[in-house]
């Protein structure tokens, strides 16, 4: 029962460094998703994908890429990371269904990847 | 557009007694589905609850059940016979039937006393 993987846990960057945080599930789910935590605030979403291939912006997508060759992978990338990226990023995933897509399905987390700036 | 409204920032219960977190959301569209998550010191978002909008009746889910409003657009978290494992943060989120994103406020940080 792995669900949602997310690695690393914890990560320490300098300012300008890149890096990618890696996500994978394997309940076979369309959706997927990125968001970040900062400190005492809700969770922001950064890009989804409804499928292998497809991907959108979130409502802060600035400062990232994604991508999604595979249906198990959604892996999320900091080209020039900034300290005002320091924060938990959240893998989520969702089952969908053909006509009413992720409508009504919880999302499943991952345990998050704590990433600071320095 | 669509936001989600969590008015408490923190709350705090005594064990065993009952505690209500309040959510508040705004959309122009008329099916949706309503959630509560949890997120324990661990972390990892838990699904505690979920409410169709269709549905007037509440969801509940053993010590968990809801208060839905829909004419309000309320949607609170109802808590019995709190325990210390309660203790989290609790997110109300909802997404529309016909779209893939989710949106969630910006919590409530419970603390259950011994």
């Amino acid at each position: 029962n792995a669900g949602v993987t997310q690695t690393p846990k914890f990560r320490i960057l300098k300012i300008g460094q890149s890096m990618t945080l890696q996500c994978t599930q394997d309940m076979n789910h369309n959706y997927m998703y990125w968001y970040r935590q900062d400190p005492g605030m809700g969770l922001k979403l950064i890009y989804y994908s409804v499928g292998a291939g497809i991907t959108d912006k979130g409502e802060v997508p600035n400062g990232y890429n994604v991508s999604r060759s595979t249906t198990e992978d959604f892996p999320l990338r900091l080209e020039l990371a900034a300290p005002s990226q320091t924060s938990v990023y959240f893998c989520a995933s969702s089952y969908s269904r053909l006509r009413t897509g992720v409508a009504g399905q919880p999302q499943h987390f991952g345990d998050g990847t704590r990433l600071s700036i320095l | 557009a669509q936001t989600v409204t969590q008015s408490q920032p923190e709350m705090s219960v005594q064990e065993a007694e009952t505690v209500t977190l309040s959510c508040t959301y705004d959309t122009s569209e008329n099916n949706y589905y309503l959630f509560w998550y949890k997120q324990p010191p661990s972390r990892q978002m838990i699904l505690v609850i979920r409410q169709e909008a269709y549905k007037q009746q509440n969801a509940t889910e053993n010590r968990f059940s809801v208060n839905f409003q829909k004419a309000a657009k309320s949607f609170s978290l109802k808590i019995s016979d709190s325990q210390l494992g309660d203790t989290a943060m609790y997110f109300c989120a909802f997404t529309l039937l016909t779209g893939n994103q989710f949106y969630f406020g910006t919590g409530t940080s419970l603390t259950v006393i011994p």
